[in-house]
């Protein structure tokens, strides 16, 4: 299984509401990561994940909080989100930080609206 | 700083050749990668040089210069599909570091 997999696709939310996006990927890889992407630019790091541990934080707003739940899941909770975080969340796993490639598997990502 | 240059946008004929430049300067090297993204899709891995030289792969090779901070990707016989952008990375303190992207345009 060489899949990323994410839910939802799409999300509309409010700014007062709650929401969490998923990730999963059974590939055995020990890292994962959150990208946010807005149009026609590169994607832009937001966490990374080592061995279900923070690793790395993108200075990214408290209204945004990871979750690794254990080595396969990966969890973002929104909350009080902004107009200006319309964009599409992409999940991305790869075997481990140290690995030089580091070639990165993308989940087909969550396209979130705030209303 | 740490940056990748890469042309915004390439325009090219179904079945002809496209190279795709990328310029880095970055602390600490690895190798270069390259990533394709169509429209309303994720990115997907294709080629990752470390050592100087060409690696094929099909239709796409990718070439690195370590000595001159600078790598190309290179489609043949372009097809439709094809049509998409193109990003270079590079591995930077165990994140890649992302060029702006080329957006390519095949026209029949």
């Amino acid at each position: 299984d060489t899949e990323v997999t994410q839910t939802p696709k799409h999300l509309v939310m409010g700014m007062t509401n709650k929401k969490s996006l998923k990730c999963e990927q059974h590939m055995g890889h020990r890292a994962m990561y959150w990208y946010k992407q807005k149009a026609k630019k590169p994607p832009e790091l937001m966490f990374v994940y080592s061995y279900e541990k923070l690793s790395i934080n993108e200075s990214v707003p408290s209204r945004f909080s990871p979750e690794c739940p254990n080595s396969s899941l990966l969890n973002l909770h929104l909350h009080a989100l902004q107009p200006e975080d319309s964009a599409l969340y992409l999940c991305a796993s790869s075997q481990g930080l140290a690995e030089a490639r580091n070639e990165q598997f993308f989940g087909p990502g969550t396209r979130l609206t705030v209303l | 700083g740490q940056s990748l240059e890469q042309p915004s946008e390439v325009t090219a004929v179904e079945g002809a050749i496209v190279q795709i430049n990328c310029t880095y300067q970055t602390s600490g090297f690895y190798g270069l990668s390259w990533y394709q993204q169509h429209d309303g899709g994720a990115p997907t891995f294709l080629s990752y040089n470390a050592l100087d030289g060409l690696e094929e792969t099909g239709r796409f090779s990718s070439f690195l210069s370590r000595s001159d901070s600078y790598g190309y990707l290179l489609l043949q016989e372009l097809q439709m599909k094809d049509s998409a952008s193109y990003f270079c990375a590079v591995k930077s303190n165990y994140q890649l570091i992302w060029g702006a992207g080329t957006k390519l345009i095949i026209k029949p």
